[in-house]
This record gives C-alpha cells, sequence and structure tokens, in this order.
C-alpha cells in the first residue's frame, strides 16, 4: 500500500485560506468517504480535525474543513492563524481493515 | 480522562525485538479499537496495524507481517506491540491510537475509521 500524495509544503499569510491535498487512488480516497486529517506540532501527538471527509470533531474549529473529489481529498482552512503553522496528514481507509497516511505537509504562516 | 499511557524509551540493537505497552483508562477497554502508528525522526505517519481488545484478532500492514504481533490483556486494559529483528530503519516513535467511535444504546458502536486518541508515543532507538 502506497502512501496517500501530499505536497511537502504550503503557505500563506494570516487570515488567508489554504488548501492541502491529499492524492490516493481508487483502491482508497476513491473507494471510501473514510479520509480524516491531523494537525501536529512539533514534539506533539496528532490532532484529530476531521473524519469521513467533511466532519469535524467536537472542538475543532469550524475554519478547518475537508472535501474529496474523486481520489482526492482536501482539506482547507481559512481566516489562517499563527498556531495553524503545524504539520497536516491525511489518512484514507484502504479497505480489508487497514489504512494509509499520507506524506505530510508542512504548512507556513507567513 | 481518555488516556492512552505508553511504556519508556527503549534502546535496541540491530537484529533484537522490542515490546511496547500501552495501557489504556477513562474508557470501556474491549468496546474501541485500537491501532499502532509509527513516525521516523523527521518522517511522516505510518500505520502499522489493528487490534480488537475484544477479541484480540489482529490486521497488520503488508510492511510488518512477518516482524510485528499485537495482543492485549483485558484484564489490565493493555495491548501490546512487539516488533522483531529491528534494523536501523525501525528508528522511530511508535504510538497506540484509538480508533474513534459513537455509541447509542439502540444501534451500539458505530466505528469511524479515525484516530481520535493518541497515546504519548514511545522512541525505539535502533543502534549498534
Amino acid at each position: 500500500q502506497s502512501a496517500l500524495t501530499q505536497p511537502a509544503s504550503v503557505s500563506g499569510s494570516p487570515g488567508q485560506s489554504i488548501t492541502i491535498s491529499c492524492a490516493g487512488t481508487s483502491s482508497d480516497v476513491g473507494s471510501y468517504d473514510l479520509v480524516s486529517w491531523y494537525q501536529q506540532h512539533p514534539g506533539k501527538a496528532p490532532k484529530f480535525l476531521i473524519y469521513e471527509v467533511t466532519k469535524r470533531p467536537s472542538g475543532v474549529s469550524n475554519r478547518f474543513s475537508g472535501s474529496k473529489s474523486g481520489n482526492t481529498a482536501s482539506l482547507t482552512i481559512s481566516g489562517l492563524q499563527a498556531e495553524d503553522e503545524a504539520d497536516y496528514y491525511c489518512c484514507s481507509y484502504a479497505g480489508s481493515t487497514t489504512w494509509v497516511f499520507g506524506g505530510g505537509t508542512k504548512l507556513t504562516v507567513l | 480522562q481518555v488516556l492512552l499511557l505508553q511504556s519508556g524509551a527503549e534502546v535496541k540493537k540491530p537484529g533484537a525485538s522490542v515490546k511496547v505497552s500501552c495501557k489504556a483508562t477513562g474508557y470501556p477497554f474491549t468496546s474501541y479499537y485500537l491501532h499502532w502508528v509509527r513516525q521516523a525522526p523527521g518522517q511522516g505517519l505510518e500505520w502499522m496495524g489493528i487490534i480488537n481488545p475484544s477479541s484480540g484478532i489482529t490486521t497488520y500492514a503488508q510492511e510488518f507481517q512477518d516482524r510485528v504481533t499485537m495482543t492485549r490483556d483485558t484484564s489490565t486494559s493493555t495491548v501490546y506491540m512487539e516488533l522483531r529483528s529491528l534494523r536501523s530503519e525501525d528508528t522511530a516513535v511508535y504510538s497506540c491510537v484509538r480508533e474513534a467511535a459513537d455509541y447509542s444504546a439502540s444501534s451500539g458502536y458505530y466505528y469511524r475509521r479515525a484516530f481520535d486518541i493518541w497515546g504519548q508515543g514511545t522512541l525505539v532507538t535502533v543502534s549498534s
């Protein structure tokens, strides 16, 4: 199972919106609406941001939103804030009780 | 409070084995699947496998099929991950992670195929 493909880095200025893509295949992202997203600050455990492509767990800001088209999922962060600077990972269920993560994207807030 | 408490850092020589523990507290242990995820230094997250704490049934990522064993002890609400034949590339932080689920009295547990609670991670260093 190959890792999902994410851009290595993205950047944006405070207040702007950015989108991080997560490209998979018809065996994972394309087959299941079971994409999740995680935010990881340096030295910390990942934080649960999005599940089932578009749903936010309780307590997650509505500035974070998810979507999917075909084999590619996306995470959009609106109204960028300094504290959003972190690494972001997508993950997809891949069938047969297996999961696959993306390689991660470093977000820089300029 | 829902917590996953992992064992401490380990240093191992190539070819050795390591066994990491993860104790679950604050929720019904047998009702939530637990996964293991690792992260090599400066690298991304890698899914290793899943264990059903109720039945003990496991599924492993193909990459680790022949080297990993995940077990559980329901009497102590603890899961274990043993990785054998260690090599330098196995140097990483290993984390146990709970799969998110919703519960209703009428339907039971509905598993979300995503990870809501993460352990603090256990650094395993493989070096001669």
